[in-house]
């Protein structure tokens, strides 16, 4: 089973627009990441935050994580066309030798209106 | 620097056929992961490989098997394929390097059992 919970599951709104998602996850975590899907092609790791961290910024993209409440925000300002995408939440539990069990959330479908 | 390569890109299987999908990386990764990805679904883990010379089971192992090659391939067979296989297929490495644990992914493998 799933760990996260993601939601919306879609989400559309207009190029300079700021996109807000959230993820809800059941155990305790090690860290939190975020990935993007472009259709049709792998994933590509945007950001990780630990599980001792609550904010963490890279370009236009904040992440924050609430471990109280065992949920985390991805935050996408000033969005572009280009952000159009599937995002997913994944989150680390275990780290077996260095080898770290991603468990995914089903994910969110953002589509950015020129 | 290609990353993490797989082939084949697409593959038809009918029920009961093998086949083994190709994975290597070229990113001296010591950690190797297949997962599968579900249409609106996030990824699961199938199987996964710390170092070289060792495989561990993910979420969802029923029905596979894996050989870590060596440091750079990582190969998932499926012995006797079923239509519950039909799914797109993702490698990915990751280093433990400077504790980022980010994980790389292919381009995937759209598999369809009929």
């Amino acid at each position: 089973s799933q760990q996260g919970e993601e939601d919306p599951q879609a989400l559309s709104i207009q190029e300079g627009e700021n996109a807000t998602m959230n993820c809800s996850y059941k155990t305790s975590i090690n860290n939190l990441q975020w990935y993007r899907q472009n259709s049709g092609r792998g994933l590509v790791h945007l950001i990780l935050i630990r599980s001792n961290e609550r904010e963490k910024h890279s370009g236009r993209l904040r992440v924050t994580l609430d471990t109280s409440k065992k949920s985390s925000s991805l935050l996408i300002t000033a969005s572009r066309a280009a952000d159009t995408a599937s995002y997913f939440c994944a989150t680390v539990s275990l780290i077996i030798q260095g080898a770290q069990k991603l468990v995914f959330g089903q994910g969110t479908r953002l589509t950015i209106n020129p | 620097n290609a990353g993490v390569t797989q082939t084949p890109k697409f593959q038809v299987l009918k029920t009961g056929q093998s086949m083994t999908l190709q994975c290597a990386q070229d990113m001296n990764h010591n950690s190797m992961y297949w997962y599968r990805q579900d249409p609106g679904m996030g990824l699961r883990l199938i199987y996964y490989s710390a170092s070289e010379g060792t495989t561990d089971k993910g979420e969802v192992p029923n029905g596979y098997n894996v050989s870590r090659l060596n440091k750079r391939e990582f190969s998932l067979r499926l012995e006797s394929a079923a239509p519950s296989q039909t799914s797109v297929y993702f490698c990915a490495s990751s280093s433990e390097i400077l504790a980022k644990n980010i994980q790389y992914f292919g381009a995937g493998t759209r598999l369809s059992v009929l």
